[in-house]
């Protein structure tokens, strides 16, 4: 959903391990959702999106779950490695709004070697 | 393929003054292109759409006499911040989408410091 300028949570995790980061979405009307990595002083990177009637979506080493019943969205990656480290955000994009992609509030993943 | 540049990568500037900041769509054709602000440890945040040859739709709060949005090419869109303020520090990014997609490809962001 919309971001109010809440500071980013943060997400710790040890190298090798598998982290899962979590988006609560705001509209229920929404149609297409999209994760971003973001590094830092860098724009966002896509990385996975899924439309809304699916409800899973596997990439390289990331996967995408969609559940609409309670708006959540959630990025699973796989063995996780340094590299990993980064901002990560859902967004979302509403038809019926003109197509706007709202960035959700991010989370801050540390992966520790 | 699906680049965009912004530029420049940072500016500081003195209160009072205006920076304009470009965004160009590389290899692709944009028909839409987004302005984003985001402050530190935040969301970005949606300030502007604009289309190629029409006047920017700006988001509830953004003062477009303050941004001014140009998008005159289907590969160029500025923004200029006029009269800047140490408020207006910022990293701005931008987004340029074709017609034909959902997909944003999103520059490298420009990191501007009013002093």
């Amino acid at each position: 959903g919309e971001s109010v300028g809440l500071h980013l949570p943060t997400l710790s995790v040890q190298e090798g391990d598998n982290s899962i980061i979590n988006c609560a979405y705001s509209n229920s009307a929404s149609d297409y959702f999209i994760w971003y990595k973001q590094e830092s002083g860098k724009g966002p990177q896509f990385i996975i999106d899924i439309r809304s009637n699916m409800d899973k979506r596997q990439g390289q080493r990331v996967t995408v779950l969609l559940n609409k019943t309670v708006k959540h969205l959630s990025l699973q990656i796989a063995a996780t490695q340094p590299g990993d480290s980064a901002v990560y955000f859902c967004a979302e994009i509403s038809y019926n709004q003109g197509g706007k992609l709202i960035f959700g509030q991010g989370t801050e993943l540390s992966v520790k070697p | 393929g699906a680049v965009v540049s912004q530029h420049p990568s940072w500016v500081i500037c003195k209160s009072g003054t205006s920076v304009k900041i470009e965004c160009r769509s590389l290899d692709f054709q944009a028909t839409t292109m987004f302005w984003y602000r985001q402050f530190p440890k935040q969301s970005l945040m949606l300030m502007a759409t604009s289309n190629e040859g029409s006047k920017a739709t700006y988001e509830q709060g953004v003062e477009k006499d303050k941004f001014l949005i140009n998008h005159a090419s289907l590969t160029l869109s500025t923004l200029t911040v006029t009269s800047a303020h140490p408020e207006d520090s910022s990293f701005y990014i931008c987004s340029a989408r074709t017609g034909r997609a959902d997909e944003q490809y999103f520059g490298p962001g420009t990191r501007l410091t009013v002093t």
